[in-house]
């Protein structure tokens, strides 16, 4: 009974690399999204998909890559990480667009130094 | 752009108080959700409401939707320790493709 699953669930990053979030669902939902949570602004929604082959931006976008070639997978890259992309990121996913029951990960804690 | 405000952001009671936390917008949505969050966990949903005025209730918990669906409430009934968490509202609408936003969660703790 897996769900959502993330990987890495802690990582440290120095200014400048660039990592990928794993982010994988088995439920089979069309729906996948990810966003970061820093205290006090809720969730934050970077990128969302409707369906493999369709990805659109959220709120905040910038600096952040996603592609969606599987129905299951959903990996969300950073291109060059900077201290403002510290954060907890939660990769989500829901069998329908709007109404539908979201299913999250249990987060990944990143830390840019 | 669609925002999401919750008010309070915190709130601290004795247990057996009654509260509630309000979720306002100045857009419409399709449907609003309300989500709890433990710490170190991902959200949980609570419920989802879809109707102009629609009102549901989960044993103390109980749900409004605005009847212009801009807005929301969740109240609880005398609030126990168990119910300490974080409270998120979330909004969608189908002009806005599929875009669901959060709020900026009320952090309840109830003490004994």
């Amino acid at each position: 009974n897996a769900g959502v699953t993330q990987t890495p669930k802690f990582q440290v990053l120095k200014t400048g690399q660039s990592m990928t979030l794993q982010c994988a669902q088995d439920m089979n939902h069309e729906y996948m999204s990810w966003y970061r949570q820093d205290p006090g602004m809720g969730l934050r929604l970077i990128h969302y998909s409707v369906g493999a082959g369709i990805t659109d931006q959220g709120e905040v976008p910038n600096g952040y890559n996603v592609s969606r070639s599987t129905t299951e997978d959903f990996p969300l890259r950073l291109l060059s990480a900077a201290p403002s992309q510290t954060s907890v990121y939660f990769c989500a996913s829901s069998q329908t667009i709007i109404g539908g029951e979201l299913f999250f990960g249990e987060g990944s804690r990143l830390t840019v130094l | 752009t669609q925002l999401l405000e919750q008010s309070p952001q915190f709130l601290s009671i004795q247990e057996g108080e009654n509260l509630t936390v309000y979720c306002n917008s100045s857009s419409v949505f399709s449907s609003l959700q309300w989500y709890r969050q433990e710490p170190g966990e991902g959200p949980v949903l609570l419920v989802t409401v879809v109707t102009g005025g629609e009102v549901k209730k989960l044993k103390r918990l109980t749900f409004q939707f605005g009847d212009a669906r801009k807005d929301s409430s969740l109240h609880i009934t005398a609030a126990q320790t168990g119910d300490t968490g974080l409270y998120l509202c979330a909004g969608g609408s189908y002009n806005q493709g599929g875009k669901l936003i959060f709020g900026q969660g009320t952090e309840l703790s109830v003490k004994p």
